[in-house]
C-alpha cells in the first residue's frame, strides 16, 4: 500500500459543484501539502500544515479550502468548481524532525477535470 | 523570495547518450535544493538533494547534480541515458525545509 494515499484519482464534475480531494498518510509525518500541476507551470504549492491546528495558504489559494482532520488526513475542497481549476493535484508529506533533510513525500495525484 | 527556472521544457536524447537538464535558481540566503523526478502517471519522488558540503552530488539511477553557488546553478546530469529515463524532472528550492518552490519541469524523452 501507498504510504500517501490520495481519493479519488480521477473525477470529472461540472462547474459550481463542490468537490473535496482527500489524503491520507500512514507516514506518520506531521506536514502535509498540498500543490496543483499544470502543464508548464510546474507545482504550485495551494496550502500547508504543519500540524493538526496550523493551516497556511500557499501561492494559489484562492477558490480553494482545506481541512486536517487528523495528522493522517489533509483534505481539498473546491466549494464552487470552476474550469481552469482542472489540473493534477498532488499531496505531500514531510517530516519535522528531519526539515534539515528535507524531503516531500507523493501522493500518486488526483485528476480533476472540471466541464 | 525564492524563484527556480528551468530554461529547458522539452530534452530529447538518444539512448546512452549523455545528458544535462539545467536548472537555475534565485535567493539571497542559503538553500536547500533538489532534484523530482516523475514517471508518467506517477507521483513525484527524490532524484537527489544538495544541503550542504561536497559541491557535487550523486543520486538514484545513476543521476549527479552540481551545485554552484557563483552561478546559482544546480544541473543535472547522467553520463548514459535509457528509455527507462525517460520522465518529467522538477527541480525545486527550499529555505528551510519549511516551503518547497519547484521549477516549471523538463520532460526528458530517450530516444531509441
Amino acid at each position: 500500500d501507498a504510504d500517501v494515499t490520495q481519493t479519488p484519482r480521477n473525477r470529472i464534475t461540472k462547474t459550481g459543484k463542490r468537490i473535496m480531494l482527500e489524503c491520507s498518510q500512514t507516514k506518520g509525518h506531521d506536514r502535509m501539502y498540498w500543490y496543483r500541476q499544470d502543464p508548464g507551470l510546474g507545482l504550485r504549492l495551494i496550502y500547508y500544515s504543519f500540524d493538526v491546528k496550523d493551516i497556511n495558504k500557499g501561492e494559489i489559494s484562492d477558490g480553494y479550502s482545506v481541512s486536517r482532520q487528523a495528522q493522517a488526513k489533509f483534505s481539498l475542497s473546491l466549494e464552487s468548481a470552476i474550469p481552469n481549476q482542472t489540473a493534477l493535484y498532488f499531496c505531500a508529506t514531510s517530516d519535522r524532525r528531519t526539515v534539515n533533510t528535507g524531503e516531500l513525500f507523493f501522493g500518486e495525484g488526483s485528476r480533476l477535470t472540471v466541464l | 523570495a525564492q524563484s527556480v527556472t528551468q530554461l529547458d521544457s522539452q530534452v530529447p536524447v538518444f539512448e546512452e547518450a549523455p545528458v544535462e537538464l539545467r536548472c537555475n535558481y534565485s535567493s539571497s540566503v542559503s538553500v536547500y535544493l533538489f532534484w523530482y523526478v516523475q514517471y508518467p502517471n506517477q507521483g513525484l519522488q527524490l532524484l537527489l538533494k544538495y544541503l550542504s558540503g561536497s559541491t557535487l552530488v550523486k543520486g538514484i539511477n545513476g543521476f549527479e547534480a552540481e551545485f554552484n553557488k557563483s552561478q546559482t546553478s544546480f544541473h543535472l546530469r547522467k553520463p548514459s541515458v535509457h528509455i527507462s529515463d525517460t520522465a518529467e524532472y522538477f527541480c525545486a528550492v527550499s529555505l528551510t525545509g519549511n516551503q518547497f518552490y519547484f521549477g516549471t519541469g523538463t520532460s526528458l524523452t530517450v530516444i531509441p
